[in-house]
């Protein structure tokens, strides 16, 4: 069964670089059937979709945030990353890393199955 | 952007009851709409996905419908476990997916 989880400081200051690697275990990031994405969630709100990226580096960012991250992928180390920079307290959150199962390396549309394997999630606060 | 609506926001059922779970978008989506189940401290777990598909391993009393802008989520007999907050994403618009605020299941 592939497991996903997410590793980083719990604490960045604000105007500073959030940095998060999620690590993909019993399974290969290289499968031609599956995308990996972000996706955060602020205290006692809802889900955010960040970004996701295949294997080849394809990379798709949520417009709002494209400005500001930078997610990449290490294939020798089974892993992928998230970089935030210029943070502010609104991007305190919890941060999950997810599976997207997909027949595209887009995951747009019809070619989408859902996000079916996610990480347990790491708390990130903004603060000084 | 795409408005993601679901009600309502808290729904008290009884166990052994069926829950009705809605959500609307403010422009058609087709069937690419997926829902998920979130409890405390855990995170989001695949439902359903195309509006109606269940995912592996999800219990035949979870049942999705719908087209267009609006979806439903139906939950026949609801067990225990079950209670949790539902979150309905849309995938149609590429490359920003996008989730309603949620809909509370709680235990009446």
């Amino acid at each position: 069964q592939l497991l996903m989880q997410e590793s980083g400081p719990g604490l960045v200051k604000p105007s500073g670089t959030l940095s998060l690697t999620c690590t993909v275990f019993s399974g290969s990031i290289t499968s031609s059937s599956y995308s990996w994405g972000w996706i955060r969630q602020p205290p006692g709100k809802g889900l955010e979709w960040i970004g996701s990226i295949y294997y080849t580096g394809s990379m798709y960012y949520n417009p709002s945030l494209k400005s500001r991250v930078t997610i990449s992928v290490d294939t020798s180390k089974n892993q992928f990353s998230l970089k935030l920079t210029s943070v502010t307290a609104a991007d305190t959150a919890m941060y999950f890393c997810t599976r997207l199962h997909c027949s595209s390396p887009s995951c747009q549309s019809s070619y989408f199955f859902g996000m079916d394997v996610w990480g347990q999630g790491t708390t990130v606060t903004v603060s000084s | 952007e795409i408005v993601m609506t679901q009600s309502p926001a808290t729904l008290s059922v009884s166990p052994g009851e069926r829950a009705t779970l809605s959500c609307r978008t403010s422009q058609s989506i087709s069937s690419n709409l997926a829902w998920y189940q979130q409890k405390p401290g855990q995170a989001p777990r695949l439902l359903i996905y195309g509006s109606s598909i269940r995912a592996t391993g999800i219990p035949a009393r979870f049942s999705g419908s719908g087209s267009g802008t609006e979806f439903t989520l139906t939950i026949s007999s609801l067990q225990s476990e079950d209670f949790a907050v539902y979150y309905c994403q849309q995938y149609d618009y590429w490359p920003l997916y996008t989730f309603g605020q949620g809909t509370k299941l709680e235990i009446k």
